[in-house]
Order: C-alpha cells, then structure tokens, then sequence
C-alpha cells in the first residue's frame, strides 16, 4: 500500500514565487524524508524531520510535520528555474524499509 | 567522483532475453538497494542488502536475482524478461540500515523491453 501520499501531483508556479507541497501518510512513523528527482536523473535528499520535530529548515527549505494529522508539508520559498524537478516523501514501514510517494512534478516558469 | 554509479544507462532488449544490471558506491556505505519506477513515477523498493546479506526482498518475481559479491557492488539480473519489466531501475546505497538513514541513489537504468 502506498505510505506517502503528495498532493498536488502537479505544481506550476512563477519564478519568485513560494511552492507548498504536502505529504500524507498512514501508519506511525519514526521520521519523514524529502527527496528531489530532476528529470532522467536518480534522487537526491534534501531534509529529515524526526517524529519528534515539528519544523525544520534548510536554506530555502521548510518542511513540517504533523503526526496528529499523519502529513508534512515541504515549501521551497523564492522559488527558481533549477527548482523544477518532481519531489517525493518517504516513510519508514517497518524499521528498514522506505516506502515513497507518487511525488509533486513542481515547474517553476521564468 | 560519482558516488553510486549503474551501468548501462540505458537497456533495450527483446522478451525472454536475460539481462543485467551493475550497481557500484564508493561512499563505504554498509546499505545497498534496488528501486523500480514506473511509468508513474512510482519507486517502489525491491531488495536490500547489508554488508552482502539480503535483509529485504518484497514480492518480486523471482526472474529478479540480486547479487552482491561485496559490500560495494549490488547488481541486479533478470532472467525471461517480460513488457512488465520496462522502467527505470535505481539503485541506492546509506551507510547503514534503518529508515533514519539518508539513501543515496544511482542515475538509473532505463530497461525498455520489446
């Protein structure tokens, strides 16, 4: 069964402006992570949130997390061309296995 | 340097052919994986090894062999493939077990089977 859930599938903003995506997920988890894939390229990790956190930032950065409502949002602010790339969340099932979302296509235009 | 590497990048073969893929980290991590994504963008995990020990293998048919003959190397082999098995395989390594643990991923291999 599909853990993370991303909403919306698909994203298009301008240049400048903030990009807000989010993730749901079902069962308990320990912690939460966001991964950027750029097209025809592998994924890339950009933050952990334990379960234990409610907010976390990295340079532009800012992911929360809500385990009462089982969702994390990740917002990328003064958004950029490089940006565009699909963005996926991932959850622990279990204590070894990562299961990943659809993931958010994110299109910044200039 | 690239950190996880996979070859070939690109795999297009014929139905029932028996195929491979290699998968190498030079990061020293302990953790190996393989991933399937879909035409969906769906990654879903497929095997896991630690320090050359399987200590994950979902419900994939067992065409799928995995192999690691060192905590470095993970290579994947698929034997009979099927239209199914067109995707992009990723491989992935992180320095230990656990889903506290960052995974680094490979570029992919797209598998096209005709």
């Amino acid at each position: 069964s599909q853990q993370g859930e991303e909403d919306p599938q698909a994203l298009s903003i301008q240049e400048g402006e903030n990009a807000t995506m989010n993730c749901s997920y079902k069962t308990s988890i320990n912690n939460l992570q966001w991964y950027r894939q750029n097209s025809g390229r592998g994924l890339v990790h950009l933050i952990l949130i334990r379960s234990n956190e409610r907010e976390k930032h990295s340079g532009r950065l800012r992911v929360t997390l809500d385990t009462s409502k089982k969702s994390s949002s990740l917002l990328i602010t003064a958004s950029r061309a490089a940006d565009t790339a699909s963005y996926f969340c991932a959850t622990g099932q279990g204590a070894q296995k990562l299961v990943f979302g659809q993931g958010t296509r994110l299109t910044i235009n200039p | 340097d690239t950190a996880v590497s996979q070859t070939p990048k690109y795999l297009v073969t014929q139905m029932g052919n028996d195929k491979s893929i290699k998968c190498e980290q030079n990061l020293g991590h302990d953790t190996m994986y393989w991933y399937k994504q879909d035409s969906k963008k769906f990654l879903k995990i497929m095997f896991s090894y630690n320090n050359k020990e399987l200590i994950i293998n979902e419900t994939v048919p067992n065409r799928f062999s995995p192999k690691s003959p060192d905590k470095a190397h993970l290579n994947l082999h698929i034997n009979s493939l099927e239209l199914g098995d067109s995707a992009v395989y990723f491989c992935a390594s992180s320095q230990a077990t656990g889903v506290g643990n960052e995974q680094f991923f490979g570029p992919g291999t797209r598998l096209t089977v005709l």
